[in-house]
């Protein structure tokens, strides 16, 4: 979703339920995208990429979706945990760079 | 593997000082160095694009006079923030690709909180 001045998008959500993070992008020529979680005060910390070719991995606890035709990105978190609660950003590669551009991102808060 | 460290984590200063931040790939040689800044509830915006031994590649509207960067070695980056102002406050954070089959996946600092009063 879009994010209006400082108000960042925000899901909540009950341990133990599955969370779905949504993202948006419009250039053709992205290529590659990563899903990143920044905790407050810290840096973000890599948690999954796809290529373009693909359009579904798997990692531990977490899978990435694309959709190119719509040009749509989700990462879905299985079993979400308090320690999920972070800003979650979508970032993409255009093709032939090597320059992140990051979404707005999404707030996942996760509720005992 | 592919940790980044970044120094100071936190640093206030008076207004007209510089501040330099380093950033240290601590496992591995990085390709390329990045440098992002963000505001609070807002994405991180790259500054710039740094490589080991060459100049540093500003992304439109930052001014590379006014924030530093020096990639000296394989290992380090620094950028420092001259004569500082009070809108230079941010969170500054940087990244390190190390090539080979991550060719495109940036490891991050903890970033480094500059308060200029």
């Amino acid at each position: 979703g879009e994010s209006v001045g400082l108000h960042l998008p925000t899901l909540s959500v009950q341990e133990g339920d599955n969370s779905i993070i949504n993202c948006a992008y419009s250039n053709s020529a992205s290529d590659y995208f990563i899903w990143y979680k920044q905790e407050s005060g810290k840096g973000p910390q890599f948690i999954i990429d796809i290529r373009s070719n693909m359009d579904k991995r798997q990692g531990q606890r977490v899978t990435v979706l694309l959709n190119k035709t719509v040009k749509h990105l989700s990462l879905q978190i299985a079993a979400t945990q308090p320690g999920d609660s972070a800003v979650y950003f979508c970032a993409e590669i255009l093709r032939g760079y090597s320059t992140l551009t990051f979404g707005k991102g999404t707030m996942l808060l996760v509720s005992p | 593997g592919a940790v980044v460290s970044q120094h100071p984590s936190w640093v206030i200063c008076k207004s007209g000082t510089s501040v330099k931040i380093e950033c240290r790939s601590l496992d591995f040689q990085a390709t390329t160095m990045f440098w992002y800044r963000q505001f609070p509830k807002q994405s991180l915006m790259l500054m710039a694009t740094s490589n080991e031994g060459s100049k540093a590649t500003y992304e439109q509207g930052v001014e590379k006079d006014k924030f530093l960067i020096n990639h000296a070695s394989l290992t380090l980056s620094t950028l420092t923030v001259t004569s500082a102002h009070p809108e230079d406050s941010s969170f500054y954070i940087c990244s390190a690709t190390r090539g080979g089959n991550e060719e495109n996946i940036q490891y991050f600092g903890a970033g480094t909180r500059l308060s200029v009063l």
